[in-house]
């Protein structure tokens, strides 16, 4: 079955340190990636998307890959901020009839000044 | 703004009761989701909704949950009777699901706290 992969928090990082976040899918086709992020007390928000292979997705300095070949979207951003601190989870969809979201676990990320 | 409205956002409730959480998705949108987020088992999907109709509830303990969409304003999430460890926060998301293969974002809400007592 359809499953997602995240490497294992929490994550502790000093300010305008480096960020990434691993991601591993398993899938039949191509699914839609996704990475959403949740901060304290609140929802899970859209953070970027990637719908084919290859494709970037960028948003408030954070990145992923589609990696077809090694089926993952690692998360990245060159400088974090305090105020990146949440919990992140990767996310694929099907472009089937059958179209259902399937989250990973989520990652903590903590970034201290 | 268009936004997920869930209600109650905190419910504090003792073992045997009944639980009605109720979510209003944004409108046009034909996809709803009812997540459960715990910290042993991350977030879970209980029910999927399109077009009002359940395509998988397979992820609800059937003898006690229940989800229904009476109208495309209004989804429900029923546990009867609640135990200790339905305690969760409960998310409804929803989203647009096309003819094509669309991105398929969901937009969720703010979720229902439950403490099961």
């Amino acid at each position: 079955g359809n499953s997602v992969t995240q490497m294992e928090g929490p994550v502790t990082l000093s300010e305008e340190a480096f960020l990434t976040i691993n991601c591993t899918y398993t899938a039949t086709g191509y699914p839609s990636l996704f990475w959403y992020v949740q901060y304290p007390g609140e929802g899970l928000q859209l953070l970027l998307k990637a719908t084919k292979a290859d494709d970037k997705g960028s948003n408030k300095g954070f990145e992923a890959t589609y990696r077809k070949e090694t089926t993952s979207f690692h998360l990245e951003k060159g400088s974090v901020q305090v105020s990146d601190s949440a919990v992140y989870f990767c996310a694929l969809r099907q472009k089937t009839s059958y179209d259902k979201v399937i989250f990973g676990p989520g990652t903590s990320l903590s970034v201290i000044p | 703004d268009a936004r997920v409205t869930q209600t109650p956002r905190h419910k504090v409730t003792e073992m045997g009761q009944e639980v009605t959480m109720r979510c209003q998705p944004i409108l046009g949108h034909n996809t709803v989701f009812w997540y459960r987020q715990t910290m042993m088992q991350g977030l879970e999907l209980l029910a999927y909704f399109r077009n009002r109709a359940p395509l998988d509830d397979s992820g609800m303990p059937k003898d006690r949950f229940s989800a229904e969409m009476p109208d495309a304003t209004l989804a429900t999430l029923k546990i009867q009777p609640s135990e200790p460890r339905d305690s969760a926060v409960y998310f409804c998301a929803s989203g647009i699901r096309t003819g094509g293969a669309g991105t398929g974002e969901l937009f969720f809400g703010e979720g229902s706290r439950l403490t099961v007592l």
